[in-house]
């Protein structure tokens, strides 16, 4: 079945470093969304990207999506303890449900 | 204020004792789904309801039910719980009038433990 891999799993980072997340579908995608979820939170939507080759920026996150509608990626630029949290892409099936990948969990280093 | 309200939001049970998670929301959505969450697997949709009285099967429905008898109301029920079913609990909703891929909004999660 359709599939969604995410890498990488865990990634840490000192404060200030960038920080980025790479997202890949089996299939191609007629959008792709993006969601956060803090520690101990619940996914809370970032973003929808539907264009190929789409580039939205927020503040200091940066997400593109690939050419051929089947990668995408999150990019943020001079990390803060604020962006802890695991971050996930998802893309819908055939039957418009999402799937998802399995989140790239961002640790801010002591 | 928007809300989808999931209860209860923990719970640790035992093996074969019938339980339900109720999910409530106050958006009018249309769309309700049920996700569990598991280290390293992401999300895995459990049931999903499209409307009143519309219930489908996600990825990992087996050993859970739903129904969906009114719109705002959409509880996930364990009729004989195993300790493979421990882990965390989503209930999301959508809007679908405006569209097809519209961004869930999530309830804070319920986390059960079946020993």
């Amino acid at each position: 079945g359709q599939q969604v891999m995410q890498i990488p799993q865990y990634q840490h980072v000192q404060e200030g470093e960038d920080f980025t997340t790479y997202c890949n579908s089996s299939t191609t995608l007629s959008n792709i969304q993006w969601y956060k979820q803090r520690p101990g939170g619940h996914p809370v939507f970032l973003i929808q990207l539907v264009k190929s080759g789409e580039v939205k920026k927020q503040k200091r996150l940066t997400f593109q999506f690939g050419e051929a509608k089947k990668n995408s990626s999150l990019h943020i630029t001079a990390t803060q303890t604020t962006d802890v949290g695991t971050y996930f892409c998802a893309g819908p099936d055939s039957n418009y449900q999402l799937i998802w990948g399995a989140g790239t969990k961002l640790i801010i280093k002591p | 204020e928007a809300q989808v309200t999931q209860n209860p939001r923990y719970l640790i049970t035992v093996t074969g004792k019938k339980l339900t998670v109720t999910c409530s929301q106050n958006m009018n959505h249309e769309y309700m789904s049920w996700y569990r969450q598991d280290p390293g697997l992401g999300l895995r949709q459990i049931y999903y309801s499209m409307n009143v009285e519309v219930t489908d099967k996600g990825d990992v429905p087996e050993g859970y039910k739903v129904s969906r008898k009114e719109k705002r109301n959409f509880p996930l029920i364990l009729e004989s719980p195993s300790p493979n079913q421990t882990s965390l609990y989503f209930c999301a909703t959508r809007n679908l009038r405006t569209g097809d891929n519209q961004p869930q909004h999530f309830g804070d999660g319920t986390r059960l433990s079946i020993l």
